[in-house]
């Protein structure tokens, strides 16, 4: 069964340091998502990615953040100058056109910044 | 904007059936979606409503009033396994981007 996979499964970082958290969306999905869920806490909506632009961002997506899709499967997220408060999990979702609901979730990216 | 509430934990045996309840609040409503998501695993989609009433897959149904502003998943049949949280999403009419609750631990004891 095709799965959305994510790497690292684990990141370490220091503070002020840039990070990019690397997806694989699954093959034939043409939209792109990027969640996070601070430990013990709901899933949070970061942005939303189709067509090679964003669609739709959150408050959270601020200018720390960016996204990419650099080439036909890889789809990133940098962020700039981290924060200790940005230390969260961070999952990768993508949906494909025969639905409008179901989102297929990675196994998300710890980041950890100390 | 969106909220929604549900409780923070719920308990039951195995074999019994449960209810995990979720009321919501929304400027214009175009579904309510369930999640699952073991200790350190990814949110995995388990149902999907638009329109009132109840939808059942397998063990696991979900219901919706949208009068109520109101809907649950129903769990029956409860193995060790379904120990896990469950968030319930909304989306708004213009978006495609579902608002998760704060999830529902459930907690199944032998």
């Amino acid at each position: 069964e095709p799965e959305v996979t994510q790497t690292p499964s684990h990141q370490v970082t220091q503070m002020g340091q840039e990070v990019i958290l690397r997806c694989v969306p699954i093959s034939n999905h043409l939209y792109f998502y990027w969640y996070r869920q601070i430990l013990g806490q709901k899933v949070e909506f970061l942005v939303s990615f189709y067509n090679n632009e964003i669609s739709e961002k959150s408050e959270i997506f601020d200018d720390q953040f960016s996204v990419e899709r650099p080439d036909g499967s890889n789809f990133t997220l940098k962020i700039r100058s981290t924060k200790l408060e940005d230390s969260a999990m961070y999952f990768c979702a993508s949906r494909g056109q025969e639905s409008s609901y179901e989102q297929y979730f990675g196994p998300g990216t710890r980041l950890t910044v100390t | 904007g969106q909220s929604l509430e549900q409780p923070s934990e719920v308990t039951a045996v195995e074999g019994a059936i449960v209810q995990i309840n979720c009321t919501y609040q929304t400027s214009g409503f175009y579904g309510l979606s369930w999640y699952q998501q073991h200790d350190g695993g990814a949110p995995t989609f388990l149902s999907y409503n638009a329109l009132d009433g109840l939808e059942e897959t397998g063990r696991f149904s979900s219901f919706l009033s949208r009068s109520d502003s109101y809907g649950y998943l129903l769990l029956q049949e409860l193995q060790m396994k379904d120990s896990a949280s469950y968030f319930c999403a909304v989306k708004g009419k213009g978006s495609y981007i579902p608002t998760f609750g704060r999830g529902t631990s459930l907690i199944v004891h032998p």
